[in-house]
């Protein structure tokens, strides 16, 4: 069966440092995935997917970044921390010819102060 | 531009009742709707889709509705328990991002309440 994992799990990070949250995924393969982002009482942002290793499509313009150093892993980044990047970080995979039903990580609580 | 919508932020329902939870949409485009389910501080769960060539379909509990017309889905619970109070959200895909995306709604917070 599959899983996905990402770590870790809360993080707290001062304005201005950097960022880097890490997604797995086990038990397929070419999956397309998905990071997430969800603000508080908001519904989920969809900020970066990728269909393949070094394919990025980013969704929304801001100082965040993605890679995808291999097949089943996703790493979500930032060189500097805003405060309104604070919320909770969501990874998702879906399997390649389906109807995209997506399923989702654990997520991370990301503060920002 | 909000393309997939739920109206209503919150519902409230005594466990036993139906739960009626509402979802529009605007694209076109969209022709498979799915639901999830999220509790606090954890990745939401695949509930039910449902594909625009079927107004309905059903898993145990959980049945959608789809009127293609009005552009609306509904999800309906029952009979509704306690351990189904979580948000649920309403999301959308289509030919528009070759399947590849969905678009969310910001979801409903449901109530179940003893």
């Amino acid at each position: 069966s599959q899983t996905i994992h990402q770590w870790p799990a809360t993080l707290v990070q001062p304005v201005g440092s950097p960022l880097s949250l890490e997604c797995t995924v086990e038990g397929t393969s070419n999956p397309n995935l998905y990071w997430y982002r969800q603000a508080a009482g908001r519904g989920l942002q969809l900020l970066f997917y990728s269909i393949g290793i070094g394919q990025i499509s980013s969704e929304v313009p801001q100082n965040l970044s993605a890679s995808r150093p291999q097949d089943r892993q996703f790493i979500l980044s930032s060189k500097k921390l805003l405060l309104s990047d604070s919320g909770f970080y969501l990874c998702a995979w879906a399997g390649r010819g389906s109807y995209n039903e997506q399923f989702f990580g654990p997520g991370t609580r990301l503060t920002v102060l | 531009d909000q393309q997939v919508k739920q109206n209503s932020p919150s519902l409230s329902v005594q466990e036993g009742r139906i739960s009626i939870l509402n979802c529009d949409y605007t694209n076109s485009m969209f022709d498979y709707f799915l639901w999830y389910k999220k509790y606090p501080a954890e990745g939401p769960t695949f509930l039910i889709s449902i594909s625009s060539i079927k107004d309905k379909n059903e898993d145990g509990r959980f049945t959608v509705f789809l009127n293609k017309s009005a552009k609306h889905l509904s999800l309906h619970i029952v009979p509704s328990q306690p351990g189904d109070s979580a948000v649920y959200f309403c999301a959308a895909s289509g030919l528009n991002s070759g399947y590849s995306t969905l678009t969310f709604g910001k979801g409903t917070m449901l109530l179940v309440s003893p």
